[in-house]
């Protein structure tokens, strides 16, 4: 079965800087999606990226995929406190697959 | 992900008991897909419903746990005889259409905490 795994797994980062976000998958990506989670509260939709070498970007977040790689990035830019949460990748199971698969996610904080 | 509603945000049931969670689609959206999140794991996919129909059950557990979608009214997912071991935090999220078509996302609702004491 399909494993995606997150890291690091937890950042703590000083408001203002930049931090990055691996996701690697054991299989082949079909697509991947990225959503943030704050404690206690429900996913919130981020991106989805569909192809290899896709970039996309909203706000201060920039998401990546490599599909060779079978692997994607998350950065944001000039982080702030509204950024901390979890962040989640989830990835098809399969080609066409309508059920995700998701990493353990990375928990990031941001100090004013 | 507004738009998904779930409920109860918080249930706490006694083990022997039964738990129910709703969960109402976006609007226009036919596709339900139920995911459980116990503490210090990511989710797991439990099952895919669309109007009246299981498409995929493979991540549900073979007992105790039921799910369904009627035409009319939101999804239930159905936890009988609830254990210790079933206190997670359950999500549903809805889409327009499956995930087989690559340009839909799912949305994902709040949330429904059960709590098994």
């Amino acid at each position: 079965s399909q494993e995606l795994e997150q890291s690091p797994q937890s950042l703590i980062v000083q408001e203002g800087k930049n931090l990055t976000i691996n996701c690697t998958s054991s299989k082949t990506l079909y697509g991947l999606y990225w959503y943030k989670q704050k404690y206690g509260e429900g996913l919130i939709f981020l991106m989805m990226l569909q192809k290899g070498g896709e970039e996309k970007s909203h706000e201060k977040i920039t998401a990546k995929l490599d599909e060779k790689k079978q692997q994607s990035s998350l950065h944001i830019t000039a982080s702030q406190p509204s950024h901390a949460g979890i962040y989640l990748c989830g990835a098809p199971t399969g080609a066409g697959s309508y059920q995700l698969t998701f990493g353990k996610g990375t928990k990031l904080s941001v100090i004013p | 992900n507004a738009g998904v509603m779930q409920n109860p945000r918080h249930l706490v049931r006694r083990r022997g008991q039964e738990a129910r969670l709703r969960c109402s689609p976006m609007k226009g959206h036919s596709h339900v897909y139920w995911y459980r999140q116990l503490p210090e794991e990511g989710l797991k996919f439990m099952v895919y419903l669309q109007k009246e129909n299981i498409i995929d059950e493979s991540g549900m557990p073979k007992e105790r746990f039921s799910a369904e979608f009627p035409k009319e009214g939101p999804s239930i997912l159905r936890i009988q005889q609830v254990v210790r071991g079933d206190s997670a935090a359950y999500f549903c999220a809805s889409s327009p259409l499956g995930h087989r078509d690559r340009d839909t996302e799912a949305f994902f609702g709040q949330g429904t905490r059960l709590t098994v004491v």
